[in-house]
């Protein structure tokens, strides 16, 4: 059963635009919920996280939007850059416990 | 240089094979955690230790992944008798506030 769903697989954006990647999850108990991005052979980084106690999250052009009621978070990339193509994950982690729970990845392309 | 070494990089092995990965982390690392991550998936957690404890571990982990960490430095996490479905890139995270994770090594099982 997968507990974070995360859409859409693969985002195509021009430059300059905003990226929007959803994630959904079904667990009431996770209370930290984080993004990362991952290049080709590399690990995942942390990029920004939230926990439920606030809706919104900002640092520089990456924003996280939490909606606790529908269970619901997205990572928003605005003024988006060649540079930022790359594969997002979300996740999520629950009170009490050292699992993260990762969605599936969307592979972001930022064209020229 | 995220501060968390993984070793080998890659590696390719025979199926019925043993391998062995092993996690340099920073010292100030306490907590260090393996996942796996297969094509087009997102990372899926294998075990946690805090130091030199293992906290936690996947139920869905077979007996035949072994993990340690020694002394709360480096661990290392061991796949007995592989087989195909093995085929993964295994992670290594280290942190203590924050966490970084190596690039991983990739193990091909032919």
């Amino acid at each position: 059963q997968q507990q974070v769903k995360q859409s859409p697989q693969s985002l195509i954006v021009q430059k300059g635009g905003i990226s929007i990647i959803n994630c959904a999850y079904e667990n009431t108990a996770f209370d930290y919920f984080p993004w990362y991005q991952q290049f080709p052979g590399k690990g995942p980084a942390l990029l920004i996280a939230i926990r439920p106690d606030v809706s919104e999250k900002k640092e520089g052009r990456f924003t996280i939007s939490f909606n606790k009621s529908a269970k619901q978070f997205s990572l928003h990339i605005m003024d988006s850059q060649p540079g930022d193509s790359a594969t997002y994950f979300c996740a999520a982690e629950g009170a009490g416990s050292y699992q993260l729970t990762f969605g599936k990845g969307t592979k972001l392309s930022v064209i020229p | 240089d995220t501060g968390v070494s993984q070793d080998p990089r890659h590696k390719i092995t025979k199926r019925g094979q043993n391998v062995t990965f092993r996690c340099d982390p920073i010292s100030e690392h306490n907590r260090l955690y393996w996942y796996r991550q297969t094509l087009g998936q997102g990372p899926e957690f294998l075990t946690y230790f805090q130091n030199e404890a293992q906290l936690e571990k996947s139920r869905l982990l077979s007996d035949r992944f072994s993990a340690e960490r020694p002394k709360g430095s480096f661990s290392t996490l061991e796949i007995q008798r592989t087989e195909q479905g093995d085929s993964a890139m295994y992670l290594c995270e280290g942190g203590a506030n924050v966490l970084t994770f190596g690039a991983g090594s990739r193990l091909t099982v032919l």
